[in-house]
This record gives structure tokens, sequence and C-alpha cells, in this order.
């Protein structure tokens, strides 16, 4: 059965630091979503990642995919209070659209 | 383009009840899953349908079940609910069968149960 980790599950850092956020998935898999949820608010689509290699940016963030390692990192360069949520990283259980989410990072940014 | 809608945004039922939720998919859409979230337990995978038919199915009881109309809407149905039962769900939609696309995802209904 597929199981994805997430670590660490709450990180607090200051505003301008940079840290990473850690995504490790059990079974192989080509397709991992990174998502980010606001309190009380649904989930939105940050990056798809679709092949080994893959890295994608966005802003203060950036997401690269290992399928070799089933390992996935979501960078965050000098961080705002803006980026303050809780980040999801999720993994296709086979071909169909069966998404498995990871724990959650739940990420606060301090002035 | 609208989103993902998702009616009614907030509910509460007592033990014993049932509930049905909707959800409209983003125009052009024919794939809906439904996810349900817990503190406790995350963000669980319950169904997805695709062109009327169920193509997937999570580790829910059968008290948990859906349906796809034409239009591509999907309705969740919940019998004879338990506390445990206390939730955010959440349905998502997409383009094409199978994860080729990103998944879209609703606000979500609050069903909170007593």
């Amino acid at each position: 059965e597929l199981k994805v980790e997430q670590n660490p599950l709450f990180l607090s850092m200051q505003e301008g630091k940079n840290y990473t956020i850690y995504c490790n998935y059990s079974t192989t898999s080509d397709r991992l979503y990174w998502y980010r949820q606001d309190p009380g608010k649904s989930l939105e689509s940050l990056f798809v990642l679709l092949s080994n290699g893959a890295v994608k940016q966005e802003g203060r963030l950036m997401a690269s995919l290992d399928t070799k390692a089933r390992l996935s990192t979501l960078h965050i360069t000098a961080a705002v209070h803006d980026l303050s949520a809780t980040y999801f990283c999720a993994v296709e259980g086979g071909a169909t659209n069966k998404l498995i989410f990871g724990t959650g990072t739940l990420l606060a940014v301090q002035p | 383009k609208a989103g993902v809608t998702q009616t009614p945004r907030y509910l509460i039922k007592t033990r014993g009840q049932q509930v049905t939720l909707s959800c409209s998919p983003i125009s052009g859409h024919r794939s809906v899953s439904w996810y349900q979230q817990t503190p406790g337990q995350g963000l669980q995978f319950l169904f997805e349908y695709f062109s009327e038919t169920q193509r997937n199915k999570g580790n829910f009881p059968g008290r948990f079940s859906g349906r796809q109309f034409s239009n591509s809407r999907s309705e969740m149905n919940v019998s004879t609910l338990e506390l445990g039962d206390s939730a955010l769900y959440l349905c998502a939609s997409s383009l094409e069968q199978g994860t080729l696309g990103t998944q879209y995802f609703g606000p979500g209904t609050r069903l909170l149960v007593l």
C-alpha cells in the first residue's frame, strides 16, 4: 500500500530564512503534487511534478522530484509571513485520480 | 472559468441521520473525486467518478456512497451518520481520468455530527 510521509510536521521559521520540506513515498510513482491549505480553506494546487528530476519554481517556492529516491522537496527561499499555511504533498495511487496525501507540514513564518 | 463548487458549505446533523453533499466540477471536467479531511486521519480518498462510473474507491464503509450525473455533477451520500463522520469533505475535479492533470479542489463541506 502506498504511503506518503512528510517532515517536518510543524515548521516555525523567521522571515528571510530558507528551509526545506521533505516528502517520501513508499512505492513507485512518477507523479507528485504539492498543495497549500490556508486555515479553514480548501486546497490550492502549487506544483505538479511529472518526471524524475523535475524542478518547478514559483516565487519563493521551488519543488523537485527524485523518483529513484522516492523523494520530493519543497524549498522555501527567504520566507515571508504570507507563506504561512499547511503544505501537503500527494502521490497518485496507480493510474487513477486517487491521491494519497502526506500528513501535511504546518508552516508558521514569524516576523 | 468558474471553479469547483460544493453545497452546502456547512451542515449539522445528528447521529443516525443521513446526508447528501453536492459537487459541481469545473466546466468540461469529467472526473470528480471525493476526499475526507479530519485532524486525526488527515486527507483520505473516498471515491472517484468518471463519466458517471465509479472508477476507484477508498477504504470507507458502505455507508459512504456517491454518484455522478451526465453533466458531471456528483453527489456523495453518508447514511447512518456517526460522530466520527464529522469532517471537511472536499471534492476535486480534473479534466482527464487518471492523474494526467491537476485536480482542482472545491471549498469543501464542513459536516458536524452531534
